[in-house]
């Protein structure tokens, strides 16, 4: 089974400074990898996902992510935080070219931003 | 309207007592998924179908059990709830390619 470890179960940082959330995954093959943000009281929302192609990955508000085969990580990045980056992110993988389609998940990093 | 519904959003019962939580998706996916989460230990599977004749257990499947009654509906029970069920219950869609997953807003479940 895939396994993914998000290093840090909270961040904080200030408004304007920069966001980066640690994600490395376990697999011989580079999988699908997904950002996803939860907001407060919430479902989950997709911010980026890498499936092939260009490593460096450009998502919704800001945000971004690289793909490092050496390092096998997907670390996400903003380059300044906005108070309305406070959320919970988290970091998945799916076995390219599995037909299951199932994710598996880390185990989130909690997100703060300080005025 | 939102492309993957749950229902309640919020429901509180007692040990002992059946429970069912229902999701809807207007996507048109054939694949549909549950999972809890529960604080610092983020989503974990509880059931997964790939249409309606195909549901496979994840990785936490004791004491659930599902229904896939359509395409577009996959409920989840509990038939004895328990207090260690108390958790954020989500449904999830997927279509054929990419394995990017959809979610519903969630189902707060508390169990005393």
């Amino acid at each position: 089974a895939q396994s993914v470890t998000q290093l840090g179960s909270h961040v904080s940082v200030s408004e304007g400074a920069l966001v980066l959330l640690r994600c490395n995954y376990s697999s011989s093959v580079p999988p699908y990898l997904f950002w996803y943000v939860q907001y407060p009281n919430q479902g989950l929302q997709l911010l980026l996902k890498y499936t092939s192609a260009a490593t460096l990955v450009k998502g919704i508000n800001g945000f971004e992510a690289e793909f490092k085969k050496s390092e096998t990580s997907f670390h996400l990045t903003k380059p300044s935080a906005h108070m309305s980056d406070a959320a919970e992110y988290f970091c998945a993988v799916s076995e390219r070219g599995s037909t299951l389609g199932r994710l598996y998940f880390g185990r989130g990093t909690q997100l703060t931003v300080w005025p | 309207d939102a492309d993957v519904t749950q229902t309640p959003r919020n429901r509180i019962t007692k040990t002992g007592k059946r429970i069912m939580l229902e999701c809807s998706q207007t996507k048109g996916h054939d694949r549909m998924y549950w999972y809890r989460q529960d604080p610092g230990l983020g989503l974990r599977l509880i059931y997964y179908s790939f249409d309606v004749k195909d549901i496979n257990k994840g990785e936490i499947s004791d004491g659930y059990s599902v229904s896939r009654q359509a395409q577009a509906k996959f409920s989840l029970s509990l038939e004895s709830a328990i207090p260690n069920q108390t958790a954020l219950y989500f449904c999830a869609t997927s279509g054929p390619t990419r394995n990017e997953q959809y979610f519903g807003p969630g189902t707060r479940l508390t169990v005393t």
